[in-house]
This record gives structure tokens, C-alpha cells and sequence, in this order.
């Protein structure tokens, strides 16, 4: 079975510097797919960036970049010029690419807070 | 925007009795998906349909937990009875199946109280 581990329970980070979140997987699948979701107070769960496995490009959407480490099996959402809206909670997901086997694996998350 | 809508969003009840929660995937989505979120457990997969079908409830508590779909725009996560340890977020996401389905789009919850 895949395990999605998120080491900091926490994160705290100055308004416009840049904090990188942490995530490692277990998996024996060669081809999968890796997201980050951010859980603001809303309770919304937000898609925030998916990786594809088979890709060795990383990810790119706006102030969010992943780094990603297959032979390692990590993969770290870096947030760049932080804004006081990107405090929430953040979720590293798996999810295989198998038929069947598409439901999402989640960390026990990351509580990022933005300090003014 | 489309979105999956979720009902009730809170829901205050007392241990015994019935709680149905709904879902309505994104017009088109044939993968529906429920999670539920506690602080204790993170979010866990409590069962997925694909084109209305049970694809694994495996997660789901089968004595008192029970969730179908009735038609493609609706599903239904039933407990009967509840018990205190059902308190938590339930979540309902939806998918376009397996080919496409990097990307899962989830309802706000449902808060879900058991008295």
C-alpha cells in the first residue's frame, strides 16, 4: 500500500520570503501521479499542483513549484514571494495510474501561517 | 464555475440517529469519490464510484455506514445509527474517470456532530 508522509506539522514563513514544504511516498508503482492541496479555514479543498511521475520536468504553476525526486521518492512544494492568502493547511496526495486505483492517498498535512 | 455541491454543510445530531449526506458531482463526472477528515485520522477514503458503480468501500464501517447512487447526479453517504466516533468533515469529490482523472474536485464538507 502507498504512504504519503509530511514530516512538519507546522510552517511559518515572513510575508514576500519563500518556505518550502515537505513530502515523501512509498510506493512500488513506476507510473503515478503527486498533488499538493491547500485547505484554507474554508474547509475547500484546493488543487494547487499536480506532478505527473513519468515527467522529470517539475511542476510550475505561478508562485508554486515542486521539486521533484523520483529515485528518492520526495516531492516538495516550494512557495514563492509567500501572501498573507496562502495560509491553510497543505495536503500531499498519491494517486497510482492503474485502473481502479485512482483514489488519492493523503499526508497528514502541513499548517502554514504567514506572518505579517 | 462548476462545482460539486455538498448538503447539508453542518449537521448536528444526536447518537442513534440517521444522518444522510449529499452529493452532486460536476455535470459529466463519472467518478465520485468519498472522504472523510478527522484530526486524529487525516482523510481517509471511506468509498468511490465509477458510473454509478462501487469500485471499494473497503474504508467504509459496512455495519452502519452506506453509500450508493441513485442516478449520476446524485450520491448518498448514509449512517444508521450514528455514534460520536462518526464526528468529522465528510467530503465528496468527483472525477472524469480513470483516463483523465488528475484532477479531483471536492465539495466544502459536510461538518457532521454526533451528541
Amino acid at each position: 500500500a502507498q504512504t504519503v508522509t509530511q514530516s512538519q506539522p507546522e510552517m511559518s514563513v515572513q510575508e514576500a520570503e519563500t518556505v518550502t514544504l515537505s513530502c515523501t511516498y512509498d510506493t512500488s508503482e513506476s507510473d503515478y501521479y503527486l498533488f499538493w492541496y491547500k485547505q484554507p479555514p474554508s474547509r475547500q479543498m484546493i488543487l494547487v499542483i499536480r506532478q505527473e511521475a513519468y515527467k522529470q520536468q517539475n511542476a510550475t504553476e505561478n508562485r508554486f513549484s515542486v521539486n521533484f525526486q523520483k529515485a528518492a521518492k520526495s516531492f516538495s512544494l516550494k512557495i514563492s514571494d509567500s501572501q498573507l492568502g496562502d495560509a491553510a493547511m497543505y495536503f500531499c496526495a498519491y494517486r497510482g495510474s492503474n485502473f481502479g486505483n485512482e483514489k488519492l492517498t493523503f499526508g497528514t498535512g502541513t499548517r502554514l501561517t504567514i506572518i505579517p | 464555475d462548476a462545482r460539486v455541491t455538498q448538503t447539508p454543510r453542518h449537521k448536528v445530531t444526536e447518537m442513534g440517529q440517521e444522518v444522510t449526506m449529499r452529493c452532486q458531482p460536476i455535470l459529466g463526472h463519472n467518478t465520485v469519490f468519498w472522504y472523510r477528515q478527522t484530526m486524529m485520522q487525516g482523510l481517509e477514503l471511506l468509498a468511490y464510484f465509477r458510473n454509478r458503480a462501487p469500485l471499494d468501500d473497503s474504508g467504509m464501517p459496512k455495519d452502519r455506514f452506506s453509500a450508493e447512487m441513485p442516478d449520476a447526479t446524485l450520491a448518498t453517504l448514509k449512517i444508521q445509527p450514528s455514534e460520536p466516533r462518526d464526528s468529522a468533515v465528510y467530503f465528496c469529490a468527483s472525477g472524469l474517470g480513470y483516463a483523465t482523472n488528475e484532477k479531483l474536485f471536492f465539495g466544502s464538507g459536510t461538518q457532521l456532530s454526533v451528541l
